[in-house]
């Protein structure tokens, strides 16, 4: 089983509407997650840190963790072209030989104009 | 602020030559620091890491190498390169900085072994 398992894609929505990305966990010992937005031929680009159960809102996005139920969520809302890019899920488990990150293989995001 | 540096920013290379990539942070004491791969249309595969100076973890065998002569320098190196080392290099970083613990990565590397 993968630490971190994502829907490769790709997803497409038209500009204006919601996109919604998801993601679910193995290891029920971790501890902080992420969200990565990486534009093709550039690094991962961190744009939401969640670590308790809920939502946390940052501008258009919003992050959704659910530690029951070993999930992680990102909502775009009012998705723009600039947000087509392909989107990671990242993992935290702090270990004694530093911090461990795990990475799904990340979900392709078209927004159609 | 913390930056992250990586050079060089493409690199093309001969099978078999040798290979030296060097990874830079500012603006932060003791990171953790962390090289990954990314092929192409692929995740992102986690190389090496360090928690200090002189200390290195491998996650996969391989004729790669990495060193960590500074606190805030990480090096990865290869004495003989192979078709299959083409890829995105990256350099990440992290501190403990509970509840977050967030990791950051520098520009990247992309490597073609010819």
């Amino acid at each position: 089983q993968k630490e971190v398992e994502q829907n490769s894609g790709p997803l497409s929505v038209p500009e204006g509407a919601i996109a919604s990305l998801n993601c679910t966990y193995s290891d029920r010992v971790s501890q902080s997650f992420f969200w990565y937005r990486q534009y093709s031929g550039k690094s991962p680009e961190l744009i939401m840190s969640i670590y308790s159960n809920g939502d946390k809102e940052d501008g258009r996005f919003t992050a959704q963790l659910n530690k029951a139920s070993q999930y992680v969520s990102l909502l775009i809302r009012d998705s723009q072209p600039s947000d087509s890019a392909t989107y990671l899920c990242a993992v935290n488990r702090r270990a004694n030989t530093g911090n461990q990150f795990y990475f799904g293989t990340g979900t392709s995001l078209t927004v159609i104009p | 602020s913390q930056t992250i540096h990586q050079w060089p920013a493409t690199l093309v290379q001969p099978v078999g030559s040798p290979l030296s990539l060097e990874c830079t942070v500012e603006g932060t004491s003791n990171p953790n620091l962390y090289w990954y791969r990314q092929a192409a249309g692929r995740g992102l595969q986690l190389l090496f890491y360090s928690v200090g100076i002189g200390q290195i973890s491998s996650e996969v065998p391989q004729n790669l190498s990495a060193s960590r002569p500074q606190d805030r320098q990480f090096i990865l190196s290869s004495k003989k390169l192979l078709l299959s080392d083409s890829g995105f290099y990256l350099c990440a970083w992290s501190v403990r900085a509970p509840p977050y613990n967030e990791q950051f990565f520098g520009p990247g590397t992309r490597l073609t072994v010819l």
